[in-house]
């Protein structure tokens, strides 16, 4: 079946570090692959995307590559603030309905300290 | 509204007790989804509708889960005889067909 694996958390970081959250996705076919965030007290929000192989999402400074060779859809950023702590969800969809019926990991953790 | 809105934010109900959660989707949107997120996990898809009918209930966990769309906007999940495995976050998304949908803040569900 479908799934997505998460390097486990929590992740702890100084500020301006590099951030690499690994993402592993089992699919038959070609899904769509998401990054969301949670930020503490709020909702899910959408980080980025990529709909096909080789495709680069990004968004404020965080990026994704949509790698089929390896299933996976590494995230990635290059200098982390605290402001980006946060839980981190990799998900993946199969529907045409881009977003719909998300197939989520578990979420990792980011803690950014100053 | 300007997003998608829950209610209640949070529940508390003893087991045994109904309960039923609303989500106000976005205007417009067609789709709509409902996941459960229990504690320290990622969502899971519970059902989806596109206007009024439910085309997904999959991944509803048992007869207890009942969900409707009665006029293809606001949305009800509603919890029969609650147990304690029930207590969870429960996330309501819309979207307007292919694009990416937009999550509400949830309704925490605690079961006693």
């Amino acid at each position: 079946g479908n799934s997505v694996t998460q390097m486990e958390g929590p992740v702890t970081l100084s500020e301006e570090a590099f951030l690499t959250i690994n993402c592993t996705y089992t699919a038959t076919g070609y899904p769509s692959l998401f990054w969301y965030v949670q930020y503490p007290g709020e909702g899910l929000q959408l980080l980025l995307k990529a709909t096909k192989a080789d495709d680069k999402g990004s968004n404020k400074g965080f990026e994704a590559t949509y790698r089929k060779e390896t299933t996976s859809f590494h995230l990635e950023k290059g200098s982390v603030q605290v402001s980006d702590s946060a839980v981190y969800f990799c998900a993946l969809s199969r529907s045409k309905n881009q977003g719909g019926k998300l197939i989520f990991g578990q979420g990792t953790e980011l803690s950014v300290k100053p | 509204g300007a997003g998608v809105s829950q209610s209640p934010r949070y529940k508390v109900a003893k087991r045994g007790q109904d309960v039923a959660l609303r989500c106000d989707p976005i205007s417009g949107h067609v789709s709509l989804f409902w996941y459960q997120q229990a504690l320290g996990q990622g969502p899971e898809f519970l059902t989806y509708f596109q206007n009024e009918a439910q085309l997904d209930k999959s991944g509803l966990p048992s007869d207890r889960f009942f969900a409707e769309r009665p006029e293809g906007s606001v949305s009800t999940l509603k919890i029969q005889r609650t147990q304690q495995e029930d207590s969870a976050v429960y996330l309501c998304a819309s979207s307007q067909g292919g694009t990416t949908g937009f999550f509400g803040p949830g309704t925490r569900l605690t079961v006693l």
